[in-house]
């Protein structure tokens, strides 16, 4: 099984600021088989990214993610109030299909 | 408009049963794997169960394999989560994610609330 493991655990940022976020393999991941997602409170996840560095359909260009092997990274270039989250990495190239345990974007 | 619909959740005693439903519209439904995703209170996105488009193949964590059993009915657009020996630790709310082996999960539903409590 393939670990994903997240850092930080908790990031506080302020508006305007960058955020960079970490998603750490246990062994190599697929790059075409990496994704990021964005969760609210209370609200489903939304998929922001595939295959480690496409942004998915209506997700804006401040997200960008990148990577390959065991080192991936979602960035968001300049946070907007809505950014602050929690962000999860996934693979999905073979059962089981395993989660990061998230980093929370807090404002700072 | 994809739409994923879940239902069926609510209140169960330990080793009871229940059956999650998922109906999905705006779709060709009998194409796409279908997964289930569960989130306990407060926790991270943990992956559950996933089925390929015709059914024909079913995969699970370890922590459910042999107590849930994942299903669909692709005359009916629906996906199914048979839940059985609920234990404490399978309280959650449970997902029902459109999977892509391009994507991963491209669509969510809102989610089902499952209790699992004496």
């Amino acid at each position: 099984e393939i670990v994903l493991t997240q850092s930080p655990g908790t990031l506080s940022l302020s508006p305007g600021e960058r955020a960079t976020l970490s998603c750490r393999a246990s062994q190599s991941v697929s790059s075409s088989s990496l994704g990021w997602y964005q969760q609210k409170p209370g609200r489903a996840p939304r998929l922001l990214i595939y295959a480690a560095s496409s942004r998915a359909t209506g997700i804006p260009d401040r997200f960008s993610g990148s990577g390959s092997g065991t080192d991936f990274t979602l960035t968001v270039s300049r946070l907007e109030p809505e950014d602050f989250a929690v962000y999860y990495c996934q693979h999905y190239g073979s059962s089981p299909y395993t989660f990061g345990q998230g980093t929370k974007l807090e404002i700072k | 408009e994809v739409q994923l619909v879940e239902s069926g959740g609510g209140l169960v005693q330990p080793g009871g049963s229940l059956r999650l439903s998922c109906v999905a519209s705006g779709f060709p439904f009998s194409t796409y794997w279908m997964h289930w995703v569960r989130q306990a209170p407060g926790k991270g996105l943990v992956w559950v169960s996933g089925i390929s488009s015709d059914g024909s193949y079913t995969t699970y964590a370890d922590s459910v394999k042999g107590r849930l059993t994942i299903s669909r009915d692709n005359a009916k657009n629906t996906l199914f989560l048979q839940m059985t020996s609920l234990r404490v630790e399978d309280t959650a709310v449970y997902y029902c994610t459109r999977f892509n082996s391009r994507d991963g999960y491209n669509r969510w539903g809102q989610g089902a609330l499952v209790t699992v409590s004496s």
